[in-house]
């Protein structure tokens, strides 16, 4: 049982360039969910989506996309990457309801020159 | 909105001693409420949360937390850290499915 995987691990991007960070669930989670982490700031809510078709923002959802077109994957795009956005993302699952848990992946550290 | 407070940053402890990590919330409804651990390049893991019931709670590798609503907080202890208990320490609120985190508590164990 793989839980939740992020790929890639390390990426290191131009300003400006496009990508796509790739999250994966075998848990058959209906909640999904998008973090950064920036030092001293904790984990933020970028986006989430509480099921396929269905998406919203989160805390700081400037300058990434997301899209929900199966229930394993959730996908998190910067169209325009900026010095700003170089950060660690986690992507996290769970069950849909109050108080359930949420299984985070291992992370993506992007860097943004 | 919610907002979760860790007032340290960093807490150093010597080994076998004992800990508490500070967590306050701030909200106007009945909120749930969760510790994560961060280890060194990991993603987080839980330790424990609280949803209703007791107010103390057990987690895993010998932590406890507990839930004071008239104080709005939520500290996490251990009786004895060990070595291995070096980790960032996230306390959490979940309102309408959604958790907010606080900034963050790093443990360092001092041999």
């Amino acid at each position: 049982n793989a839980g939740v995987t992020q790929t890639p691990k390390f990426q290191v991007l131009k300003t400006g360039q496009s990508m796509t960070l790739q999250c994966a669930q075998d848990m058959n989670h209906e909640y999904m969910s998008w973090y950064r982490q920036d030092p001293g700031m904790g984990l933020r809510l970028i986006h989430y989506s509480v099921g396929a078709g269905i998406t919203d923002q989160g805390e700081v959802p400037n300058g990434y996309n997301v899209s929900r077109s199966t229930t394993e994957d959730f996908p998190l795009r910067l169209l325009s990457a900026a010095p700003s956005q170089t950060s660690v993302y986690f992507c996290a699952s769970s069950y849909r309801g109050q108080g359930n848990i949420q299984y985070f992946g291992a992370g993506t550290r992007l860097s943004v020159l | 909105a919610q907002s979760v407070t860790q007032l340290d940053s960093q807490v150093p402890v010597f080994e076998e001693a004992p800990v508490e990590l500070r967590c306050n919330y701030s909200s106007s409804v009945s909120v749930y409420l969760f510790w994560y651990v961060q280890y060194p390049n990991q993603g987080l893991q839980l330790l424990l949360k609280y949803l209703s019931g007791s107010t103390l709670v057990k987690g895993i590798n010998g932590f406890e937390a507990e839930f004071n609503k008239s104080q709005t907080s939520f500290h996490l202890r251990k009786p004895s850290v060990h070595i291995s208990d070096t980790a960032e320490y996230f306390c959490a609120v979940m309102r309408n499915e959604k958790l907010t985190f606080g900034t963050g508590t790093r443990l360092t164990i001092i041999p």
